[in-house]
């Protein structure tokens, strides 16, 4: 059974650090992994999707890792915004998504 | 494109009666479609699977004759919450694959169920 882990469980930085956030899971078997946004009281937001046969993918100021052999995968969000401020959940995928309880991330102005 | 509409985005109901949440894929057709389950600061947890025109399956754990999945169409699956109790209260969110990404689900913007 696929068990992710996030770390940190909840980050709070002033406006404008550069962030990692990192995700690690047990069972490389997966296809693909993505991370998401989700507000409070929302639904999710895709962020980025990386297939397993790459190593990173870029949106903009978001940049996602994949090292699958070791089950890790990292966020790097550069110069973040009080718009970032989310909880960021990562998901491996296989036949089914499995989701870490996420990173609850606050940054304030 | 891919995008999934769920309906309601909120739903506030008496203990004992039953909730009907529905879930569309607008611009694709969804092959299969997640229904998810996620409690307050807790990650979102997987409750069935269901492919169109075939029973759901369900996760261990879940009940599947108080959670009735039906996917009668490539656009559109519901999920009914049968004689709501309290602890069913939570948010419920759904997701659909298929369109053209393979392995992608394109999530739906969630219900939050308030059982009173």
């Amino acid at each position: 059974k696929q068990e992710v882990t996030q770390i940190p469980a909840a980050l709070s930085v002033p406006e404008g650090e550069n962030l990692v956030l990192n995700c690690s899971f047990t069972d490389s078997a997966i296809y693909n992994l993505q991370w998401f946004r989700q507000d409070p009281g929302k639904g999710l937001t895709s962020l980025l999707l990386i297939q397993s046969s790459q190593r990173e993918q870029t949106s903009g100021r978001l940049n996602a890792s994949l090292d699958k052999s070791s089950g890790r995968s990292t966020l790097y969000i550069a110069a973040s915004q009080p718009g970032d401020s989310a909880t960021y959940l990562c998901a491996p995928g296989y036949s089914t998504l499995t989701f870490g309880k996420g990173t609850m991330l606050l940054v304030s102005p | 494109g891919a995008v999934v509409s769920q309906h309601p985005s909120w739903v506030i109901c008496k203990s004992g009666t039953s909730v009907k949440i529905e879930c569309r894929s607008l611009d694709f057709q969804a092959t299969t479609m997640f229904w998810y389950r996620q409690f307050p600061k807790q990650s979102l947890m997987l409750m069935a699977t269901s492919n169109e025109g075939s029973k759901a399956t369900y996760e261990q754990g879940v009940e599947k004759d108080k959670f009735l999945i039906n996917h009668a169409s490539l656009t559109l699956s519901t999920l009914t919450v049968t004689s709501a109790h309290p602890e069913d209260s939570s948010f419920y969110i759904c997701s659909a694959g298929g369109g053209t990404g393979k392995n992608i689900q394109y999530f739906g913007a969630g219900t939050r169920l308030s059982v009173l």
